[in-house]
């Protein structure tokens, strides 16, 4: 069965530091996706990005970067210089198969961006 | 406004009540997903439907039930309500058919999210 693990609950950080959110996945399926999700204060989920099993190159976006790793099973997400409006609940989701589309949620971790 | 509508935002009602949590996907999207946040349980997947028909059922208990219909807008009905039922409950909706009308069943879609339905059980 699939297994989405964020072993952080809780990380506070000062505005400006980087800071990295674990993310360790299982699954038996050689084909599968990998997400991560924000959801702020206020509640709603967002994506952020999707990585497939095939793609292991890390991607950049503007502060946010991701580290896909199949050799650990982990898909580890950085935010460089963060802001208090990255403070938010940070899912890391993954979800099975080729045509699989339901996903299974990590527990998430709490990023708190003190000012 | 991430497309996907859910309606009412807030409900509190009693236990041994029956409620009904209604979604609109984003225009075009045929896909529809059920889940529950909770304390204690976290994001878990309740039901997908397809185009009108059940696709995939997660953690949904029997007094849970859901469809969708022929405009593809969704209801999850919850009934015999107990004090765990407390949650958020989010639609979610995926999958555009192709301008050739094809659906692109490979790969993973993402999953755009409402803003979500937070029922209390008092």
């Amino acid at each position: 069965a699939q297994k989405v693990t964020q072993a952080q609950t809780e990380i506070s950080v000062v505005e400006k530091e980087d800071v990295t959110l674990d993310c360790v996945y299982e699954t038996r399926d050689t084909t599968y996706y990998l997400f991560w999700y924000k959801q702020p204060p206020s509640g709603e989920l967002v994506f952020l990005i999707r990585r497939n099993s095939f793609d292991e190159q890390n991607e950049i976006s503007g502060r946010y970067s991701w580290n896909f790793q199949k050799s650990t099973s982990s898909f580890n997400f950085t935010i460089t210089a963060s802001q208090v409006v990255d403070s938010a609940v940070y899912f890391c989701a993954l979800s099975e198969g080729a045509g699989a589309n339901n996903l299974f949620f990590g527990t998430g971790t709490r990023l708190t961006v003190i000012p | 406004d991430s497309g996907v509508t859910q309606t009412p935002k807030h409900l509190i009602t009693a236990t041994g009540q029956r409620v009904t949590l209604r979604c609109s996907p984003r225009s075009g999207d045929l896909s529809v997903y059920w889940y529950q946040q909770s304390l204690d349980q976290g994001l878990q997947f309740l039901i997908q439907y397809y185009n009108g028909e059940e696709r995939a059922k997660g953690n949904i208990l029997e007094r849970f039930s859901a469809q969708q219909f022929p405009d593809l807008h969704s209801e999850l009905n919850l009934s015999s309500l107990e004090l765990g039922d407390s949650a958020l409950y989010f639609c979610a909706s995926s999958v555009k058919p192709l301008p050739s009308g094809q659906i692109v069943t490979s790969g993973a879609n993402v999953l755009t999210f409402g803003a979500g339905s937070r029922l209390t059980v008092l």
